[in-house]
Parts: structure tokens; C-alpha cells; sequence
């Protein structure tokens, strides 16, 4: 099946850096999300990128889908963005299954 | 617009013992996932449905884990005779089409 990779693994920033959070992927995605992971549990949708390039605030997201890879910046990051980053993809011969990688812990520091 | 909700929140069991959560979607949503989220880890995908039918299902779904959804509404998740490997974070999450949205989850504790 289909290959996740995210990385860093962990990244530790002060209040109002900016950062980049990379997923490669194995093979051609039909989905692509991002989600951040809330101390509870809770997964919050960032993104649907499959391909492109979206804005939300100060979160953007790039998928360049011909070279297998998205990337998740944050801008002037706050206290609140800490947590667990998600990619998740479906693709290769699934349209359902929502393959995910294992995460960027961010801890942004006051 | 209410999102997926997931009953119960929280479920403590001796293990042998038989559980089943429930999964209500986003209402227009005719697609319903189930995974599984141990610590430290991604979420692991179980099963898929598209309305009533069961189109997808991963080997981890052993012989003692069964999905429904009969009415292509709710769905349930029942695990027989629980094992403390079974203890992990059970996420639903639903679609119209492509995008994904999760609900808060059901963590099992098997002792």
C-alpha cells in the first residue's frame, strides 16, 4: 500500500517563529488532508489539498502531487498550534482508506 | 452543522468482555470510516462504508471486530471478547465525497 513519511518528527519553536512540516507520499493520491490533533484527541481539519496551494490565516498548504510531496507552513506561531500534524492520503487502488503518517509533534514555547 | 459524534466518550472493560460504540455521521454524509489510534501513532484504518455496504476492510479487522450500518445512518463497532491489545483510541469519521471529518473518538481501556 501507500507510503507516508512526515518529518520532522518533532520541531520546538518560540511564540512567532514560522515553520515548514513536510509529507512525502509513495504513489499518485486521489486525497490529501491535513489535520491537527488536539490534546483531547480530536482531529481538526486543516486541509483538503490534493493538489495546489491553499491559505487559511496564518496556515498554508502546498501539494506538488507530481513530485509526491505536500508541505504545511505555519506563520507567527502561537502557543495554541501546539500538538500533533497529521498528513493522510488515500490512494493507489483505495478511494476510502485514509492512509496517515506518524505525525510532527509541535511544541511552540511563550 | 452538527459534526460526527461518537458514543460513549470514554469505555473501561475487563477483558473477555464483549463492547460496542456508536458512530452517528455529519447527516448528509453517505460514507463511514472506522480506524483505530494507538499512542504515538497515526490513526490505522478498519473499515469503510458507502451507505449500507461495507466496500473496504483492513486484516487489522480480526474475526472478533464486527462493523454495521444498516439503515446507511449510524454505524456500530462491536469487539468480542476484548484482548488489552484492543485498547486504543476508536475513531469515526464520515464524507459526502473525498474529505474526511473525524469524530472526538471512543477510548477503550481494556484491563
Amino acid at each position: 500500500g501507500i507510503q507516508v513519511e512526515q518529518s520532522p518528527p518533532d520541531l520546538i519553536l518560540q511564540e512567532g517563529a514560522n515553520s515548514t512540516l513536510r509529507c512525502n507520499f509513495s504513489d499518485s493520491v486521489n486525497n490529501l488532508q491535513w489535520f491537527h490533533q488536539n490534546p483531547w484527541g480530536q482531529l481538526i481539519n486543516l486541509f483538503y489539498i490534493p493538489s495546489g496551494t491553499k491559505q487559511n490565516g496564518r496556515l498554508s498548504a502546498t501539494t506538488v502531487a507530481t513530485e509526491r510531496y505536500s508541505l504545511l507552513y505555519i506563520s507567527s506561531s502561537q502557543t495554541t498550534d501546539s500538538g500533533v500534524y497529521f498528513c493522510a492520503v488515500t490512494g493507489g487502488t483505495s478511494y476510502g482508506k485514509l492512509t496517515f503518517g506518524q505525525g510532527t509533534i509541535l511544541t511552540v514555547h511563550p | 452543522d452538527t459534526g460526527v459524534s461518537q458514543d460513549p466518550r470514554h469505555k473501561i472493560t475487563k477483558r473477555g468482555q464483549n463492547v460496542t460504540f456508536r458512530c452517528d455521521p455529519i447527516s448528509e454524509h453517505n460514507r463511514l470510516y472506522w480506524y483505530r489510534q494507538t499512542l504515538g501513532q497515526g490513526p490505522e484504518f478498519l473499515t469503510y462504508f458507502q451507505n449500507e455496504a461495507q466496500l473496504e476492510k483492513s486484516r487489522l479487522l480480526s474475526d472478533r471486530f464486527s462493523a454495521e450500518r444498516p439503515k446507511g445512518s449510524f454505524s456500530t463497532l462491536e469487539i468480542q471478547r476484548t484482548e488489552q491489545g484492543d485498547s486504543a483510541m476508536y475513531l469515526c469519521a464520515s464524507s459526502l465525497i473525498s474529505e474526511q471529518f473525524f469524530g472526538p473518538g471512543t477510548r477503550l481501556t481494556v484491563l
